[in-house]
């Protein structure tokens, strides 16, 4: 069951945008709009920070937004924070029954 | 919102089985989905599979190849992930996640709104 391809790392300074892709097929991110973003921190629970591509789960800040074209969905930070350091997964439902998620990318504000 | 609690560190022997507990409560049980996922050392988050309590209906991930079983209790709001044939590979932080799932097409979608806070399991001789 093949990861999702993200990136391993990306970084920016504080005040920036950066963005982190998140690349699959036609059975997944192609096909479907069940594509989700999740930040971790070591020791923490995982948190969802944007379903459905687009759609930001209430208190999660608008600093975070989503989107897709074609196979590569992406998570786009605005405003780099600090505590926006973490690792950021993406997931999918892939056909059939199944889910996916990508191999994570670790965001460092420098 | 619903909350999810799992059950506490868990050290076992390679060749055993596991048990983790993941109890809702905040929220409609019988409308959710629960989820598991682990995340094993240097890895990423590795989707294991779903079930929905009210149909007892359960999708597993292929390379857990049969050792994999989920059962839920509606009475106590718990679902449940047993893990047989324990191997080192399977040294990892487990997490439940949970939403209220949706009828699409030609699939249930198990949506992981929330989490639990993670279950360490370490399969040491």
């Amino acid at each position: 069951q093949s990861a999702l391809t993200q990136p391993a790392s990306v970084s920016g300074s504080p005040g920036q945008s950066i963005t982190i892709s998140c690349t699959g097929t036609d059975n997944d991110v192609g096909g479907h709009d069940h594509v989700s973003w999740y930040q971790h921190s070591p020791g923490k629970a995982p948190q969802l920070l944007i379903f459905d591509v687009t759609k930001r789960p209430s208190g999660v800040s608008n600093r975070f937004s989503g989107s897709k074209s074609g196979n590569t969905a992406s998570l786009t930070i605005s405003g780099l924070q600090a505590e926006d350091a973490a690792d950021y997964y993406c997931s999918s439902y892939r056909a059939t029954n199944t889910y996916v998620f990508g191999r994570g990318t670790k965001v460092s504000v420098l | 919102q619903m909350q999810l609690v799992q059950s506490g560190a868990e050290v076992k022997q390679p060749g055993s089985s596991l048990k983790v507990s993941c109890k809702a409560s905040g929220g409609t049980f019988i409308t959710s989905a629960i989820t598991w996922v682990r995340l094993a050392p240097g890895q990423g988050l590795e989707w294991m599979g779903s079930i929905i309590p009210l149909f007892n209906r359960a999708n597993y991930a292929q390379n857990f190849h049969d050792r994999l079983t989920f059962t839920a209790d509606e009475s106590t709001g718990t679902a449940y992930m047993e893990l047989s044939s324990l191997g080192s590979e399977d040294t990892a932080v487990y997490f439940c996640a949970g939403g209220d799932w949706f009828r699409e097409p030609d699939y249930y979608h198990c949506p992981m709104d929330v989490w639990g806070q993670g279950t360490t399991v370490s399969v040491s001789s």
